[in-house]
């Protein structure tokens, strides 16, 4: 809930990029992740970032963190119709490898082919 | 491995009747949470067993209820259900060590008519 702001929604054309952004309060958040959840289906972990880190690449999908401002963003590159989909920013601080996590909307990213 | 395995995929009760979901987690995790994903929300947290209790709880009434078994898997109660129950319900597991993102089941689609 309130612990993560991200924008409803983005839509894009297939073969553009991609960035959804993600603005959190907890300042003491070790790592960073991202979960893709796709029509009627659970969620994935796509990538994560360490908060020690400022970019993380994978692929077609890039992760920058500011960690100053508390802001994450992920890119997505050549976007597929395949990443249509919820993304769901979720930053984790320590210890807590049994706290539950606080799921924010999500951002829903249509991809027009 | 086979990953977080949830069942059934689909369910449809009446009001009022009484549900059992079930979850059987990765394989070398030892804790269960569950998540209820109304439409177009996020998910929300409803409990997380480990050791076969009940560690912490989410904003849910009392009628939801759940169960960890020696080998890890988990099941979730909810008696009198209420048309507000519909939803996608959301096992995820992890180990509580070491990096600490957790594996998401496909979910089970409960419709109370």
């Amino acid at each position: 809930g309130e612990d993560v702001e991200q924008s409803l929604f983005l839509s894009v054309r297939e073969g553009d990029s991609s960035v959804i952004n993600c603005t959190y309060t907890d300042s003491s958040s070790t790592y960073l992740y991202w979960y893709k959840q796709e029509p009627g289906a659970g969620l994935q972990l796509l990538t994560y970032i360490f908060s020690n880190m400022d970019m993380k690449q994978d692929q077609r999908l890039t992760v920058l963190l500011n960690k100053k401002d508390k802001h994450l963003s992920l890119r997505i590159a050549d976007t597929q119709t395949g990443d249509s989909a919820i993304y769901f920013c979720l930053p984790k601080v320590p210890d807590t490898g049994r706290r539950a996590l606080t799921f924010g909307s999500g951002t829903r990213l249509q991809v027009q082919p | 491995d086979a990953g977080v395995t949830q069942s059934p995929t689909h369910l449809i009760k009446t009001r009022g009747q009484q549900v059992t979901l079930r979850c059987s987690p990765k394989s070398g995790h030892d804790t269960v949470s569950w998540y209820q994903q109304a439409l177009g929300q996020g998910p929300q947290f409803i409990f997380q067993y480990y050791e076969e209790e009940e560690r912490q709880r989410g904003n849910f009434p009392d009628r939801f209820s759940g169960h960890q078994f020696p080998n890890y898997s988990s099941e979730l109660n909810v008696n009198a259900l209420l048309l507000g129950d519909s939803a996608l319900y959301l096992c995820a597991s992890n180990l509580g060590q070491g990096l600490p993102e957790a594996f998401f089941g496909q979910g089970t689609r409960l419709t109370v008519v």
